[in-house]
């Protein structure tokens, strides 16, 4: 079975630019999260949404964050406009309920530099 | 107070030895307790669970948990060079809500 996919895998942008990042969950998976994992603060946890709809985005660190998941398939996380300090590794990871939503399976990451 | 706090390390041990990697939490409500293996560059990958007090053995990896002391250890036992790689302490208080710690990179050296 197919992991959960994202991309692009890396993002090289600059300052003030639109960045958007893709992920499709595993199919059948019912909840999605989106991670930010830095050196500082390692990983942390911006948004999740189960049945497609976000249940908490108080990890969204402002405004330029934006999330949506139009379907049970694919998600996307935007900043706009995107600053120097949003470089990181995004992670999206899925779960599912039935084997205990705790169980993250994670994608492999997009990289995204902020010049 | 960091909700989920270990020791960055690195932690080196030998080829063969146990390497024990700790973690305390700071929410008395967490239920569920897991460890996650990243290797660099890779993302995260869960080796184990725990949901009550005790030892968890599996292979040669073993959770403890100390709820009391809200405490949360990984063992690995017989430590081989493939195991080098950060592991991180994750908790979550039955709200979907899993928080991670920055975690624990550790070296096996051959």
């Amino acid at each position: 079975d197919a992991g959960v996919i994202q991309s692009p895998r890396h993002e090289v942008t600059e300052m003030g630019q639109e960045v958007t990042l893709r992920c499709k969950p595993i199919s059948g998976h019912d909840y999605l999260f989106w991670y930010r994992q830095t050196m500082m603060r390692g990983l942390e946890l911006l948004i999740y949404f189960n049945n497609n709809v976000p249940i908490d985005d108080s990890g969204m660190p402002e405004d330029r964050f934006s999330a949506k998941m139009p379907n049970a398939s694919f998600s996307t996380l935007k900043i706009q406009p995107s600053e120097p300090r949003d470089s990181a590794v995004y992670f999206c990871a899925s779960s599912l309920r039935d084997r205990g939503i705790e169980e993250l399976f994670f994608g492999e990451g997009s990289r995204l530099t902020v010049l | 107070q960091k909700e989920v706090e270990q020791n960055s390390g690195p932690l080196s041990v030998p080829e063969g030895a146990i390497a024990s990697l700790n973690c305390t939490y700071s929410d008395r409500v967490s239920q569920s307790f897991f460890w996650y293996r990243q290797y660099s560059g890779k993302s995260p990958e869960l080796i184990m669970s725990i949901y009550s007090n005790g030892d968890k053995e599996d292979g040669r990896f073993t959770a403890q948990l100390n709820k009391a002391s809200q405490y949360v250890s990984l063992l690995i036992r017989d430590s081989q060079p493939s195991d080098s790689a950060t592991y991180l302490c994750a908790v979550s208080g039955g709200y979907q809500k899993v928080t991670f710690g920055t975690g624990t990179k550790l070296q096996v050296i051959p």
